[in-house]
């Protein structure tokens, strides 16, 4: 049971780049998120898709694009990568009708150089 | 906007000791409440979901109440291990669509063997 993959587990690029961050979930749940982890944030919430082709801004959009064409992908990108999303980030999952009980990916650590 | 709060930021205990780890939200209107495990470098481990309606939850050592009115959980530690060293993250969700989670910023712990 693989659960949630995120790819690359860590990553270096430099300001302007395009970067995009891989999530990946083997349960066919229904909705995912992105987070970012920053010391004196705690985490934030990027974006979230509640189904294939459905997508939302969360507290911390700017910057960001998401896509789902396939229910088990979500990827993050940064179109012009800025030091400030030097970050850890994290891809979250759930089904349904589990109350709302998300289940975490290992995370990224993006270095923005 | 939602605020979640946790005291103390850090903790440090020897083993053997119970403790408890408090949270506090200022929105009572919430869906559930989750507490999470963080080790170094790692993604969050979900513990425990404690549903609005629910008062506390439990599994094995550790114990999660809940009382909504006062904006405030608890997650009690029965006998502490080395390996219960960890941050503990707090979050909440207002909704039970696709709305995400709302954390605190963690307490650190750390049991002395």
């Amino acid at each position: 049971d693989a659960g949630i993959t995120q790819s690359p587990r860590y990553k270096i690029t430099e300001t302007g780049r395009q970067v995009t961050l891989m999530c990946h979930q083997t349960w066919s749940h229904s909705y995912m998120f992105w987070y970012r982890q920053d010391l004196g944030h705690g985490l934030r919430l990027i974006y979230y898709s509640a189904a294939a082709d459905i997508t939302d801004k969360g507290e911390v959009p700017d910057g960001y694009v998401v896509s789902r064409s396939k229910t088990e992908n979500f990827p993050l990108t940064l179109e012009s990568a800025t030091r400030s999303q030097t970050s850890v980030y994290f891809c979250a999952s759930r089904r349904p009708s589990s109350y709302n009980e998300q289940f975490f990916g290992p995370g990224t650590r993006l270095t923005v150089l | 906007k939602q605020e979640v709060t946790q005291i103390p930021a850090a903790l440090s205990v020897p083993e053997g000791e119970n403790l408890v780890l408090n949270c506090s939200f200022t929105d009572s209107a919430i869906y559930n409440l989750q507490w999470f495990r963080q080790d170094p470098g790692k993604g969050l481990t979900s513990l425990l979901l404690i549903q609005s309606s629910q008062r506390e939850q439990t599994s094995g050592r550790l114990n999660a109440s809940l009382d909504k009115s006062s904006g405030r959980s608890t997650l009690y530690i029965a006998a502490s291990q080395p390996g219960d060293s960890a941050t503990y993250l707090c979050a909440v969700t207002l909704g039970g669509g696709a709305d995400g989670l709302t954390f605190g910023k963690g307490t650190h712990l750390i049991i002395q063997p």
